[in-house]
């Protein structure tokens, strides 16, 4: 597509609950990352894939996060149990390559747990 | 790991110019910038990649000083527009990773 893609737009979770967000990334974009960001912060980095490889999952918080792309193009990321702390906006972003070109955002997923 | 920025905040009239500066504690290899508007993803405004590298665009222009470890973000004759927070990401040298700065919140005003 013309641009990075997500859904839902927002999310209201009740605490405990498992969620799924999708990432559509440019088509033909290789690398694709998950940040979290939190009200007033910066992006944190999450996990980075290239293609279907999950090349780096360090920023994950706890085993509770999990991310896959399994035909290297769109991914989830899923959260189990999901605790009031989970609350942030969720980011995708593409690139042709690795970190050597600008990200693409998407719009990101606003999640909300009560 | 993750850079500075500096001012955290900063209010301008239009046609002001304004810098914001990003300062790692680690060697970089490239470092990127990025405006933030409220409730908006994050747009990509350019990529120096050379140390001393300077880049830009319309009125907004970034140098990269590799031995000092820091970059620096121009903007002149601010517009309206502009207003929003700015982020650097650094890349650093040796390690496939990436940090997004601390943010500088920018408002323009008439």
């Amino acid at each position: 597509g013309a641009g990075v893609s997500q859904s839902p737009r927002y999310k209201v979770a009740k605490r405990g609950q498992d969620v799924a967000l999708r990432c559509d990334p440019i088509s033909g974009h290789v690398s694709l990352f998950w940040y979290q960001q939190a009200l007033g912060q910066g992006p944190e980095f999450l996990t980075y894939f290239q293609n279907e490889a999950q090349l780096d999952k360090s920023g994950l918080p706890s085993d509770r996060f999990f991310a896959e792309r399994p035909e290297g193009s769109v991914s989830t990321l899923k959260i189990q149990r999901t605790q009031q702390e989970d609350s942030a906006v969720y980011l995708c972003a593409s690139t042709k390559g690795g970190y050597k070109f600008g990200y693409t955002f998407g719009s990101g997923t606003r999640l909300t747990v009560v | 790991q993750q850079p500075v920025q500096s001012p955290q905040a900063v209010i301008l009239r239009e046609g002001e110019d304004a810098v914001i500066n990003c300062s790692s504690s680690k060697a970089l290899y490239s470092v990127h910038w990025y405006r933030q508007k409220h409730g908006e993803a994050p747009v990509f405004l350019m990529i120096l990649l050379k140390g001393g590298e300077q880049k830009g665009h319309d009125k907004i222009s970034a140098s990269f000083n590799e031995k000092k470890q820091q970059s620096s973000l121009y903007l002149t004759a601010s517009q309206l527009s502009y207003s929003g927070t700015y982020f650097c990401g650094t890349e650093l040298r040796g390690g496939n990773q990436f940090y997004f700065g601390t943010g500088t919140s920018l408002t323009v005003i008439p």
